[in-house]
């Protein structure tokens, strides 16, 4: 066990739809960070929080939303999917908002959208 | 912008044997840092060592050691002694870099490497 926690591990839904992907950082950590692990784009960062506010944007869609909230966990969520969107989900954590001391990841969530 | 490069899709080597997993960066900051991960078929990421832009000594980490090579902008692998269970994708990944300088905090990550160990 990481210290990071993903729920749920395994989703699968239908294009069109909507889901809500949470995170809850390792304990003492502030700052998290959403990334979307496809087979043709690779790793790729979505968004990053830090005790609560939106510190950093990759390449998230304008279909996807994120917040932070006070207790620290976090939820993507994931609107209008389509099948392209089907994907490993990681979501990471650090004690500071520039990962200094190293970044502790989930076990991920992964979404198939049919 | 900043990059990371892993020329190498997939690579096999047998048991016991000493493997290198290529990195070269791309980075125009004097301060940076370097990551690899392990990630097996279970799909989780499996932090193995890290490399500061600064740090005099090449990192080390049990079987895993960073070939550090900062004027050829290269990071690279070493896995002595490969296992069976060694055998899983390995990324090469550098913080990025904010607007401003400095670590923006996420990481930019290579296409990686998948890496098969024979018996």
């Amino acid at each position: 066990d990481s210290g990071v926690t993903q729920t749920p591990k395994h989703l699968i839904t239908a294009t069109g739809q909507r889901v809500t992907l949470r995170c809850s950082p390792r304990s003492g950590d502030l700052s998290v960070y959403w990334y979307q692990q496809s087979l043709d784009q690779g790793l790729q960062f979505l968004i990053q929080y830090y005790n609560g506010e939106e510190r950093a944007k990759g390449n998230i869609l304008e279909r996807f939303s994120a917040q932070q909230f006070p207790d620290l966990h976090s939820e993507l969520n994931l609107s209008s999917l389509e099948l392209g969107d089907s994907a490993l989900y990681f979501c990471a954590s650090s004690v500071d908002p520039g990962g200094t001391y190293g970044y502790t990841f989930g076990s991920g969530t992964r979404l198939t959208v049919v | 912008a900043q990059k990371i490069t892993q020329t190498q899709p997939g690579m096999f080597v047998q048991e016991k044997e000493a493997v290198t997993l290529d990195c070269t960066y791309d980075t125009s900051d004097q301060s940076y840092g370097l990551f690899w991960y392990k990630q097996p078929s279970s799909g989780e990421m499996i932090f193995l060592i890290y490399q500061g832009s600064y740090d005099e000594q090449n990192a080390t980490e049990g079987r895993y050691s960073l070939n550090f090579q900062k004027a050829r902008k290269s990071a690279n692998l070493v896995i002595s002694a490969s296992q069976l269970g060694d055998s899983a994708m390995y990324f090469c990944a550098m913080r990025e870099t904010g607007l401003r300088g400095g670590s923006q905090g996420n990481l930019i990550f290579g296409k990686g490497t998948k890496l098969s160990v024979k018996p």
